[in-house]
């Protein structure tokens, strides 16, 4: 089955610590994008990427960190720099970027 | 810049009644309109998609949505609501004539009542 898969479900932080969410998608996508969701304000794109080795900063990349070394991959580092990192963490990937966007099951990302 | 603007945080519908989930947007170009719905704890799943072409577009679950330049309008809506139907619902829009970054709007809570 084609999908996207992140991981771990659940990750714990603690102060100073840099920590790394994973995504991983089998659906040959050229595009893949980072989110955060908060209650109350939807969606916020992170980083996006929408080809190996290329990638871009979303509205809200202070603090964040991304590499796309392969096309399946698209690993997401929470750095000490960003001092409210609890939130509920997506990862998208789609054909192109104006097709749409198929969602792993997310990161719950909370602070120790 | 690009926006989505979805106007109520929540909706109430009885059970077998037509649900409407309200989105206008703005952008420079033409917009690609997206509908998603998230069940709790769970990634978006993808309802349907406006690119070109009918202003009427149907997707998964019964939901259609109705394309409206005019207005800058892209309401989601069914003709008969169902329980399992409660969700978190997103509008999301790409311009074309930008960078194609996707912006999501806040999301509206569809309460379906027995």
């Amino acid at each position: 089955d084609g999908g996207i898969t992140q991981s771990p479900k659940y990750l714990f932080r603690k102060e100073g610590q840099n920590v790394t969410l994973s995504c991983e998608q089998n659906l040959n996508h050229d595009a893949m994008y980072w989110y955060r969701q908060d209650p109350g304000q939807g969606l916020r794109l992170i980083y996006y990427s929408q080809i190996v080795n290329d990638f871009q900063k979303g509205d809200i990349a202070e603090g964040y960190s991304v590499s796309r070394e392969k096309k399946e991959s698209f690993p997401l580092t929470v750095t000490s720099a960003q001092k409210n990192p609890t939130a509920f963490y997506l990862c998208a990937s789609s054909i192109v970027t104006y097709q749409p966007q198929h969602f792993g099951d997310g990161t719950r990302l909370s602070i120790l | 810049a690009q926006s989505v603007a979805q106007p109520e945080d929540q909706v109430n519908v009885a059970e077998g009644n037509p649900l409407t989930v309200k989105c206008t947007y703005s952008v420079s170009g033409n917009p690609y309109l997206f509908w998603y719905v998230q069940y709790p704890n769970r990634g978006l799943q993808f309802l349907l998609k406006y690119i070109t072409g009918d202003n009427l577009v149907k997707g998964s679950y019964g939901f259609e949505a109705e394309f409206n330049k005019s207005q800058t309008s892209f309401h989601l809506k069914k003709p008969s609501a169902l329980v399992s139907d409660s969700a978190l619902y997103f509008c999301a829009v790409v311009d074309s004539g930008g960078y194609q970054k996707v912006t999501f709007g806040i999301g509206t809570k569809l309460q379906v009542i027995p």
